[in-house]
C-alpha cells in the first residue's frame, strides 16, 4: 500500500528564508507525486507534480521539488518565502495500478511567514 | 482552463434531513471525478471515485446509502448526504481528472462547508 509522511505539521520561516517542506513517500511501484497547495477554507490547487521524467520539477509560484528514489523523499523548496506562501502544504501520490489515479495524501504542512 | 466548481460553497441543515452538493468541470470533460471529506486541521480523505455512466467506488468505511454520488454526465457529479446527522459536518471536496490515469492532474473545487444542527 501507498502512503506519505509530511514530516512537521507546521513550519513557520522568515519572509525572504528558505522554505523547506519535508514530504517521505512509500511505494510499492514508481510512485507518481504532487505537492498542493491550499488556502483557508479554499479548495487545493496544484504546485507540481512528478511523473517519472526529471527528478527536479519546476513548479508555479517559485517552488520546486525533487524526486530523490533512494531516500523516498520529495521534499518541496522555495529559496525565498513571500508573505502569500502562508498556506496549508499537501504532498499526495497517486497509483498506477487499476484504481483510476486515487491520490494517497500527507498530513499536510502549515506554512507561517514572518515579516 | 480546468476550472472545477462546486455549488453550494456552505450549507447549513437540520438533523435529519438531505443535502446536495455539485460539482462541475467548467471547460473540461472529467472522465474521473473524486469526492474527499476533510475535517478542520486535517488532511483529505478520499470518500469514493465515479466515472461517468457507472457506479461510484466507495472507499472502506464511507456509507454507501448515506453518501450517494450521481456522475450523470462529463461534467456533472453530485453528492448527496441523506439524513444528515452533526458528524457528518465537514468541508466536502470535490476533484475532476481528464482520464482518471495516476499521471493525470486532479483539478479540485473549492470546497462545500456543510454544517448539520
Amino acid at each position: 500500500a501507498q502512503s506519505v509522511t509530511q514530516l512537521g505539521s507546521h513550519v513557520s520561516v522568515s519572509e525572504g528564508a528558505l522554505v523547506l517542506l519535508r514530504c517521505n513517500y512509500s511505494s510499492s511501484v514508481p510512485p507518481y507525486l504532487f505537492w498542493y497547495v491550499q488556502y483557508p477554507n479554499q479548495g487545493l490547487q496544484l504546485l507540481l507534480k512528478y511523473t517519472s521524467a526529471a527528478t527536479l520539477v519546476k513548479g508555479i509560484n517559485g517552488f520546486e521539488a525533487e524526486f530523490k528514489k533512494s531516500e523516498t523523499s520529495f521534499h518541496l523548496t522555495k529559496p525565498s518565502a513571500h508573505m502569500s506562501d502562508a498556506a496549508e502544504y499537501f504532498c499526495a501520490v497517486s497509483d498506477q495500478g487499476n484504481q483510476g489515479g486515487k491520490l494517497i495524501f500527507g498530513q499536510g504542512t502549515e506554512l507561517s511567514v514572518k515579516p | 482552463g480546468a476550472v472545477v466548481s462546486q455549488h453550494p460553497s456552505w450549507v447549513i441543515c437540520k438533523s435529519g434531513t438531505s443535502v446536495k452538493i455539485e460539482c462541475r468541470s467548467l471547460d473540461f470533460q472529467a472522465t474521473t471525478m473524486f469526492w474527499y471529506r476533510q475535517f478542520p486541521k486535517q488532511s483529505l480523505m478520499l470518500m469514493a471515485t465515479s466515472n461517468e455512466g457507472s457506479k461510484a467506488t466507495y472507499e472502506q468505511g464511507v456509507e454507501k446509502d448515506k453518501f450517494l454520488i450521481n456522475h450523470a454526465s462529463l461534467t456533472l457529479s453530485t453528492l448527496t448526504v441523506t439524513s444528515a446527522h452533526p458528524e457528518d459536518s465537514s468541508f466536502y471536496i470535490c476533484s475532476a481528472s481528464l482520464d482518471g490515469r495516476g499521471t493525470d492532474t486532479q483539478y479540485f473545487g473549492p470546497g462545500t462547508r456543510l454544517t448539520v444542527l
